[in-house]
Formats: C-alpha cells, structure tokens, sequence
C-alpha cells in the first residue's frame, strides 16, 4: 500500500515565475492538506481540501491555491513566486471522519526560489 | 537528504537512557495534542496523540503527559535508540472548532543519541 506521494521532490525557479506541486494520498484517505516547511521550522498549515473544495485556509496569501481532483490527488499552485517562498512543501493525508490529528505525511517537495 | 531544524534546541542522551522532550502550547481549545517525528530527508511521521480530556497516554516506548493548568505537553522516550534521533514537533489539533485536521506546530527539538 503505498502511502502519500508527492512531485517533484525538488525544484528551482525564479522570482516572478509560477509553481504546480503534486500530491496522491494515502490509499482510502479523502483529507488533503498541505504544509510549508522553512528550514528549521516547523510546518504551517497552508489549507485543506474535501471533497474538491478548499474547507480550511491558513494565513497565507492569494498567490497559494489548489485543487483537488474527484480521485483525491492534489495541487498546489503558488504564483508569482518570492524568494520567502522556498521552503520544503509538504502534503498529508488523512481518512474520513478523522479528527484526532493523525496525517500521514509524504516527503515534501524542496521549492528553490532564485 | 533534506537538513531539518539546523537551529533547533537539542537534547542529547546516551543510548539506553529515557528522554524527555518537553512543549509549550498556546491554544486552551485544542481537542488532540499530537507529536510527530522527522528523519532527515522525509516528512514528520505521527507517533502517539493526546485527546485534551486526558492527562497521560501511553504507547510502545513512549508516553504522551498533558497538564492543561499550564498549557504543557511532554513526550518520554523509553531506552532511547540511535534510530529514535530525529526531531520532534508537538502540535495541537483545534477539532471542529478548529476546523477538522488542521494543526499547529511547535519549533522543534532535535534529539541526538550517542552510543
């Protein structure tokens, strides 16, 4: 059983430019949320998304959005992208009705922004 | 692979030895508080969760202790392993209130164990 994957595992861009993260969850989990990790931090809550629609929304901004798709994979898209925004990015996944806390994160994507 | 928490309070034990790694949270709404470990290179993996009307929760070597009056988590490592260093996050889960799985993560210790 595979657990969450994401892609890519690295990436660089430059200032300015736009960004498309990938993420499958755990099999039979429906819960997609995604983090950002600075180095030497830990990771903030970017958003969630069920049922193909965002449902929760941390502090960030407009530039952040994403998908998620009738198979529960997901993207995150950041435009217009700033040097703060490097940073490793991670997804995780959780099962229905879950609400104790327990996501099965997937490795991250490491965002290099030159 | 990836380098997590360069600048990160560190608790170095000996191998055999208990470890105790200790978090201040902010929120009196949490539901669950939850600690989650991070190796080198991959994503924080949950270990053990706390709902917030108990005060101890015990696992396999480990042992989760809330005290609410002053908003305290702690996480005790039983005979700690060169497979145990890592760092380790504490967060809290606001529940529904909070809006289902979102959490909130502390710093970070990391947790280096010597032969």
């Amino acid at each position: 059983d595979a657990g969450v994957t994401q892609s890519p595992t690295h990436l660089i861009k430059t200032r300015g430019q736009q960004v498309t993260l990938r993420c499958s969850p755990k099999s039979g989990h429906d819960t997609v949320s995604w983090y950002q990790q600075a180095l030497g931090q830990g990771p903030q809550f970017i958003f969630q998304y069920y049922e193909e629609e965002e449902r929760q929304r941390g502090n960030f901004p407009d530039r952040f959005s994403g998908h998620q798709f009738p198979n529960y994979s997901s993207e995150l898209n950041v435009n217009a992208l700033l040097l703060g925004d490097s940073a490793l990015y991670l997804c995780a996944s959780s099962p229905p009705d879950s609400t104790s806390g327990e996501l099965f994160f997937g490795e991250g994507s490491r965002l290099t922004v030159l | 692979g990836e380098s997590v928490g360069l600048h990160l309070p560190t608790l170095s034990v000996q191998e055999g030895d208990n470890s105790i790694i200790n978090c201040a949270y902010s929120n009196s709404a949490s539901d669950y508080f939850i600690w989650y470990k991070q190796e080198s290179g991959k994503g924080p993996q949950f270990i053990i969760d706390i709902r917030s009307n108990m005060d101890k929760r015990q696992g396999q070597r480990v042992t989760v202790l809330l005290n609410k009056t002053v908003k305290h988590l702690s996480l005790q490592i039983a005979a700690t392993q060169p497979g145990d260093s890592a760092v380790y996050f504490c967060a809290e889960n606001l529940g529904e209130s909070g809006g289902y799985n979102k959490l909130i993560f502390g710093a970070g210790t990391r947790l280096a164990v010597h032969p």
